[in-house]
């Protein structure tokens, strides 16, 4: 199965809320990443959390990671309308340079 | 700086016909990955290039499924004969020194 198992795989919440998205993953790894896929769109990069980095922030997205769980979180703040998207974890597991990607999180903020 | 270029954006092609798909990665960049997404699937690792050298292709689903990647600005992903089930969104990334990669806007296949 995928490195990176995301939960949940839906979530809908209201404009101003905080959005919490969960990915777990199974071997160790180097580092963490975290994209974002607008509908029809390619993935964008939105940050990265080292192995030995357990908290890392970036605007209104706050990133932990767990490596004793195998764990890490995407929180977004003060959700947007404009949040809306996919959400993806990522694992650099140094497999000769890939990421291995999670199913991804599908963000719905209404406004 | 122009980010990962593919073309054609959209193509809609018969059942049996041969399907090239193209990618310019950024420049600079050493590693070259060819995806395939659809609802049932999600995202997969069809294969990827390390310096114009193919390193994975475990991801690529059968024979009729071929890549190349000629010089260090271009690579191409090949169906031939093209069937219904291979309509996805086929996306390319690049990275370079950090493992962050770079996607380009994809391409939507439809085969009928």
């Amino acid at each position: 199965s995928q490195q990176g198992e995301e939960d949940p795989q839906a979530l809908s919440i209201q404009e101003g809320e905080n959005a919490t998205m969960n990915c777990s993953y199974k071997t160790s790894i180097n580092n963490l990443q975290w994209y974002r896929q607008n509908s029809g769109r390619g993935l964008v990069h939105l940050i990265l959390i080292r192995s030995n980095e357990r908290e890392k922030h970036s605007g209104r997205l706050r990133v932990t990671l767990d490596t004793s769980k195998k764990s890490s979180s995407l929180l977004i703040t003060a959700s947007r309308a404009a949040d809306t998207a996919s959400y993806f974890c990522a694992t650099d597991a140094n497999q000769g340079g890939k990421l291995i990607f999670g199913q991804g999180t599908e963000l719905s903020v209404k406004p | 700086d122009a980010g990962v270029i593919q073309s054609p954006r959209h193509e809609v092609t018969e059942m049996g016909q041969e399907v090239t798909l193209r990618c310019k990665p950024i420049s600079g960049h050493d590693y070259l990955f060819w995806y395939r997404q659809t609802m049932m699937r999600g995202l997969e690792l069809l294969i990827y290039f390390n310096n114009n050298v193919p390193i994975d292709d475990s991801g690529m689903p059968e024979d009729r499924f071929s890549a190349k990647m000629p010089n260090a600005s271009f690579s191409t992903l090949k169906i031939q004969p093209s069937e219904p089930r291979d309509s996805a969104v086929y996306f390319c990334a690049s990275r370079g020194t950090s493992s962050t990669q770079y996607f380009g806007p994809g391409t939507r296949l439809t085969v009928l």
